[in-house]
């Protein structure tokens, strides 16, 4: 199994809704991260977990909570998020840092 | 420090003919070396990757790479261009020590296809 699986694959939410994007990988990785992508551009990283500890966390706004339940999943909360948060978020999972596996992403639009 | 510049925002090339998208990069350390390619609305797919092996790295559809230390480039060829490569390609440089890599993109490059 070589797959970074996230769901869902689109999600439309309101400016006060709360919902969680998901992702799991079962390839044994150390390594787990967020990735926020616009439209036209490379993706930006939001967050790094090693080991299931926070590592990196580039000064994302608070409405966005990562979480890592186990070395397999990882989970990103969203609330009261902004029309401008509308994207396309990634997941990747690495077994030393350095090759990253990506899935294949949630669009997620805010109204 | 760490840097990848990709030199072409985009690229197109006629069906069945070669393909050369351009990756330079800087580091202060032995960096890796990746190219992905994104299709719409896509993730991210590993193409290659180079490691401090082989300076000729051999990937995916038929594309290559070759690590130029002294020039200190990354090109991606194909010599036939099909109309599925029509994507987004990111050139990606990780380097680090210890415990820590930074992962650096490039800013893209479109790849049109025309038949």
């Amino acid at each position: 199994d070589t797959e970074v699986t996230q769901t869902p694959k689109h999600l439309v939410m309101g400016m006060t809704n709360k919902k969680s994007l998901k992702c799991e990988q079962h390839m044994g990785h150390r390594a787990m991260y967020w990735y926020k992508q616009k439209a036209k551009k490379p993706p930006e990283l939001m967050f790094v977990y090693s080991y299931e500890k926070l590592s990196i966390n580039e000064s994302v706004p608070s409405r966005f909570s990562p979480e890592c339940p186990n070395s397999s999943l990882l989970n990103l909360h969203l609330h009261a998020l902004q029309p401008e948060d509308s994207a396309l978020y990634l997941c990747a999972s690495s077994r030393d840092l350095t090759l990253l596996f990506f899935g294949s992403g949630t669009q997620l639009s805010v109204l | 420090a760490q840097s990848v510049t990709q030199l072409d925002s985009h690229v197109s090339v006629s069906e069945g003919t070669p393909v050369l998208l351009r990756c330079n990069y800087s580091s202060s350390y032995s960096p890796s070396l990746f190219w992905y390619v994104q299709h719409p609305n896509k993730g991210l797919q590993l193409l290659l990757k180079y490691t401090s092996a082989a300076t000729l790295v051999k990937g995916i559809n038929g594309f290559e790479a070759e690590f130029k230390k002294s020039e200190t480039s990354f090109h991606l060829t194909k010599p036939s261009a099909h109309m599925s490569d029509a994507a987004e390609y990111f050139c990606v440089v990780s380097g680090g020590f210890g415990g820590y890599q930074k992962v650096t993109f490039g800013t893209g490059t479109k790849l049109q296809v025309i038949p």
